[in-house]
């Protein structure tokens, strides 16, 4: 089955602790990317990657940090998470530039608590 | 960058009326408009999308038209039922560029459909 596999689902942590959310897509895919969703601001890109050991920062990367050093994985590290780093968050992969098909596949989710 | 806004941000309606939700973009370049559906506990899922060629385009009970000139495109659900309760998100983006298949997302709307 086509799928993008986030682990954990649900993480509750202190202030400062590092963590790593991983990421796994098994649809051979290029293009991934990390999102955080928050209400009423709908889903922001963290970073995003267009291919093995190519990354670039989104629109919100203070924070974070990422790895593409095989092309089904893209794990997410928080190096010193704050408070204002608890959200939902979401890996994304999709086939690349020029592909032809842009549809984003998504995985269930990585709900994120920081106390 | 590309700013989308997405409205209203909450929808009941009746079950087998319309439901109509409205997005504007703002970058004329972007030329691919997705909308997915986010159901509660799971990730975004695509439901249907449009390309900038294109003015509308229909699968069964939903359709997206969209108007390049006023840079705004709509989700319209007909006959809707109690399993269209979700939150739904539509999206821009250039594709084919260099920055990949970067999606804006709107802010999301969340769609009640009462029984």
């Amino acid at each position: 089955e086509a799928q993008v596999t986030q682990n954990p689902r649900y993480l509750i942590t202190v202030t400062g602790k590092k963590l790593t959310v991983t990421c796994s897509q098994n649809m051979n895919h290029e293009y991934m990317s990390w999102y955080r969703q928050d209400p009423g601001l709908g889903l922001r890109q963290i970073y995003y990657s267009m291919n093995v050991e190519v990354t670039d920062k989104g629109d919100v990367p203070e924070g974070y940090k990422v790895s593409r050093k095989e092309k089904r994985n893209f794990p997410l590290i928080l190096e010193s998470p704050s408070p204002n780093q608890t959200s939902l968050y979401f890996c994304a992969s999709s086939f690349g530039q020029g592909q032809g098909n842009t549809e984003a596949f998504f995985g269930q989710g990585t709900r994120l608590t920081v106390v | 960058g590309e700013n989308v806004e997405q409205h209203p941000s909450t929808l009941s309606v009746q079950e087998g009326d319309s439901a109509v939700i409205k997005c504007t973009y703002s970058d004329s370049a972007s030329n691919y408009f997705p909308w997915y559906k986010q159901e509660l506990g799971k990730g975004p899922q695509l439901i249907i999308d449009i390309r900038s060629n294109v003015g509308e385009k229909k699968d069964q009970r939903i359709a997206v038209t969209l108007n390049k000139t006023a840079k705004h495109f709509s989700l319209h659900i007909t006959e809707t039922q109690p399993e269209d309760s979700a939150v739904y998100f539509c999206a821009a983006t250039l594709s084919f560029k260099a920055a990949g298949n970067k999606l804006t997302f709107g802010g999301g709307t969340r769609v009640l459909v009462k029984p």
